[in-house]
């Protein structure tokens, strides 16, 4: 049984541009969260998606989007980057309380 | 107010037992947990409580949560090199039908021999 995957592993891209990130949660999970992870921090909620709607958002502006597909993986979109931006971006998967955290992808924004 | 702190740094000998703590603000809390994080990598669930629980013992992890002094404490027995991480506390806090995790900032365990 395969954990939750996320692709691609690492990222780089320059400021102004945008990028999707994605997530497929563990087999019997049906929610998704997104979190970054900046150097030296611990991870910042970003929001959850359940049954394909967000349902609930954390700290961070407009430019973060996401969306979650009838199989239950998601993706997390960014735009308009800014160097600020860059960190590990983890996706959990739950189904019930425990959240199970995928192996991240590293975005470096120059 | 969200937030939850922890101390930066704990070494330890091989052998020896660790104690990380955290100090947590939510009262409405429904879970507290610690995560472990190696270089590089996602985070690992190590164990978890239950708000209304004092104490759980899982193999050579004991937590001890303390509710009126909002503390919350991991302890390894019989430290390993292995053990060698960043442990993260969390606690989540549900609203509604949604569920959210806030970090500390993580304690980096270094095991020496």
């Amino acid at each position: 049984d395969a954990g939750v995957t996320q692709s691609p592993t690492h990222l780089i891209k320059t400021r102004g541009q945008q990028v999707t990130l994605r997530c497929s949660p563990k087999s019997g999970h049906d929610t998704v969260s997104w979190y970054q992870q900046a150097l030296g921090q611990g991870p910042q909620f970003i929001f959850q998606y359940y049954e394909e709607e967000e349902r609930q958002r954390g700290n961070f502006p407009d430019r973060f989007s996401g969306h979650q597909f009838p199989n239950y993986s998601s993706e997390l979109n960014v735009n308009a980057l800014l160097l600020g931006d860059s960190a590990l971006y983890l996706c959990a998967s739950s189904r019930g309380t425990l959240q199970f955290f995928g192996p991240g992808t590293r975005l470096t924004v120059l | 107010g969200e937030d939850v702190e922890q101390s930066l740094f704990l070494s330890v000998r091989e052998g020896d037992s660790s104690v990380i703590n955290c100090t947590y603000t939510d009262s409405s809390s429904t879970y507290l947990y610690w995560y472990k994080q190696e270089p590089g990598a996602g985070l690992q669930l190590l164990t978890y409580i239950f708000s209304n629980m004092d104490m759980k013992q899982d193999q050579r992890l004991t937590v001890l949560l303390n509710k009126k002094d909002k503390h919350l404490s991991l302890r390894i027995a019989d430290t390993q090199t292995g053990d060698s991480a960043i442990y993260f506390c969390a606690e989540g806090r549900e609203t509604g039908t949604a569920s959210k995790l806030t970090f500390g900032t993580g304690t980096r365990l270094q095991v020496t021999l």
